[in-house]
């Protein structure tokens, strides 16, 4: 299963609203999670199964979606929220990444 | 505290073999399924292995397939990744990471592994 991210890079300003963009080439029910990436760390799990908050995540985060179409909003950017986004299906096997979306300033 | 330490990456040549080691604490590691996910040097993620809770389910990237095995010693809050034939595209850092039923919950800081001649 492909998944494909949009947009590649989004540039916001802080305390502005990202919407990220995951599409699936088939459908994966809601077997989607999020994770954020920063410089140098290990990636960081915000979101499974579609739309579940993983412990300790900020409410500004939420997901979204199913079938073939996910969202990842991020209400009100805070400066530690300038990172790299990716999706994850676990579907079936390969588990696979899409390609990510970079969230910059 | 969930733990998660990568240990066995460095300088390898092509085709030469390497073995990752991923020691875990905090949790009861026979109670949970791990995973193998690597990135090269200013790329994205990629999913390379599974193995469940006792070792007898296993899943690998095709990419990997036939090349590397994922393995594991529960008595030793141990995983491990076998790496043979390896290839200069394998350059990367490999992360391990603690499997829910459809995410990956805890991962550890990564091991380099560079592979060139």
């Amino acid at each position: 299963i492909v998944l494909t991210q949009s947009p590649a890079t989004l540039s916001l300003s802080l305390g502005g609203r990202a919407t990220l963009s995951c599409r699936a080439s088939q459908s994966v029910s809601t077997y989607i999670a999020w994770y954020q990436q920063r410089p140098g760390q290990a990636p960081r799990l915000l979101i499974y199964d579609a739309s579940t908050r993983a412990t300790g995540v900020p409410a500004r985060f939420s997901g979204s979606g199913s079938g073939t179409d996910f969202t990842l909003t991020i209400s009100s950017l805070e400066p530690e929220d300038f990172a790299v986004y990716y999706c994850q299906q676990r579907f079936n096997w390969p588990s696979t990444f899409g390609p990510g979306t970079k969230v910059d300033v | 505290e969930v733990q998660l330490v990568e240990s066995g990456g460095g300088l390898v040549q092509p085709e030469g073999s390497l073995r990752l080691s991923c020691a875990a604490s905090g949790f009861t590691l026979s109670s949970y399924a791990m995973t193998w996910v690597r990135q090269a040097p200013g790329k994205g993620l990629e999913w390379l292995a599974y193995t469940s809770s006792s070792g007898r389910t296993t899943y690998y990237a095709d990419s990997v397939r036939g090349r590397f095995t994922v393995s594991r010693d529960n008595a030793k809050n141990s995983v491990y990744l076998q790496m043979n034939s390896l290839r200069v595209e394998d350059t990367a850092v490999y992360f391990c990471a603690r499997d829910g039923e459809v995410s990956s919950d805890y991962w550890g800081q990564g091991t380099l592994v560079t592979v060139a001649s």
